[in-house]
C-alpha cells in the first residue's frame, strides 16, 4: 500500500530563519516521484518541488530544497530564509506508476500548517 | 499560458440536486485527475482520465458520482442527488505524459450543500 505521513500538524518559524517540514513515505515500488505543494489560505494548490526516486542529487528550487533520504524513506522540505508569505499549508505527495504506466494518481499527506512570524 | 481552469469557483446546491463541476486542463495536457478535499484534510484521489477514457476510478464512490473527459471540451465531474456529506472542495489537476512533470492544479470548486 502507498502512504504518505506528515507528523507535524503545525510549525512555527521566525522570518528569515530556515525550517524543515517532515515527510515519510511507504511504497514497494522502485520507481516513484515525490512532490511538495503549498496551499495558502486562498485555497489554490501551488507546486513547489519534485524529486524522482532515481535522482541521486537532492532537488532544489530557489529557497526550497528537498532532503531526500531513500533508505529512510523520507523526503523533507527545507525552506530557507522564511518569508511572511510562506505561511500556508504544505502537502507532501507521492506518485507511483499505475499498471505499468509512468503516471498515476498522487497520494497526499495530511499537511503541515506553517506560520512565519516577524 | 492559461493554467488549469475550473468552474464554477463556488457552487451551492440543495440536497437531491445535481452538481456539475468543469475542468479545462492546461494546453497540451492529456491527463486529468480529480481530487476531493474535506476541511482540515489532505486531498483524496477520485478519478484519473485521459481523453475519452477512464484510467483509474478507484477513489470515486460507486454511486451518484461520474466523470468524463470527452474528445472535445472540458472534463466534467458529475454528482447526482447530492447529500450534505458531498460538501467539499473539488480540485482538478492535469499533467503531461511525463513522469517527472508535476500535476498542475486548478483553483478548485467549493461545493456547499444546503
Amino acid at each position: 500500500a502507498q502512504k504518505i505521513t506528515q507528523t507535524q500538524p503545525g510549525m512555527f518559524v521566525q522570518e528569515k530563519e530556515a525550517v524543515t517540514l517532515d515527510c515519510t513515505y511507504d511504497t514497494s515500488d522502485q520507481s516513484y516521484g515525490l512532490f511538495w505543494y503549498k496551499q495558502p489560505s486562498s485555497g489554490e494548490m501551488i507546486f513547489l518541488i519534485y524529486q524522482g526516486s532515481y535522482d541521486e542529487q537532492n532537488a532544489t528550487e530557489g529557497r526550497y530544497s528537498l532532503n531526500f533520504q531513500k533508505a529512510r524513506k523520507s523526503a523533507n522540505l527545507v525552506i530557507s530564509a522564511s518569508q511572511l508569505g510562506d505561511s500556508a499549508m504544505y502537502f507532501c505527495a507521492m506518485r507511483v506508476a499505475y499498471r505499468g504506466s509512468t503516471l498515476g494518481r498522487l497520494y497526499f499527506g495530511r499537511g503541515t500548517q506553517l506560520t512565519v512570524w516577524p | 499560458n492559461a493554467g488549469v481552469m475550473q468552474n464554477p469557483r463556488h457552487l451551492v446546491r440543495r440536497r437531491g440536486q445535481e452538481a456539475r463541476l468543469r475542468c479545462s486542463p492546461m494546453k497540451g495536457h492529456s491527463h486529468v485527475y480529480w481530487y476531493r478535499q474535506l476541511p482540515e484534510e489532505g486531498l483524496k484521489f477520485m478519478v484519473y482520465l485521459q481523453k475519452e477514457n477512464i484510467i483509474d476510478e478507484s477513489g470515486m464512490p460507486k454511486e451518484r458520482f461520474s466523470a468524463e473527459f470527452p474528445k472535445e471540451g472540458p472534463s466534467i465531474l458529475r454528482i447526482q442527488q447530492v447529500v450534505r456529506g458531498d460538501s467539499a472542495a473539488y480540485f482538478c489537476a492535469s499533467s503531461w505524459d511525463r513522469r517527472d512533470q508535476p500535476q498542475h492544479f486548478g483553483d478548485g470548486t467549493r461545493l456547499s450543500i444546503l
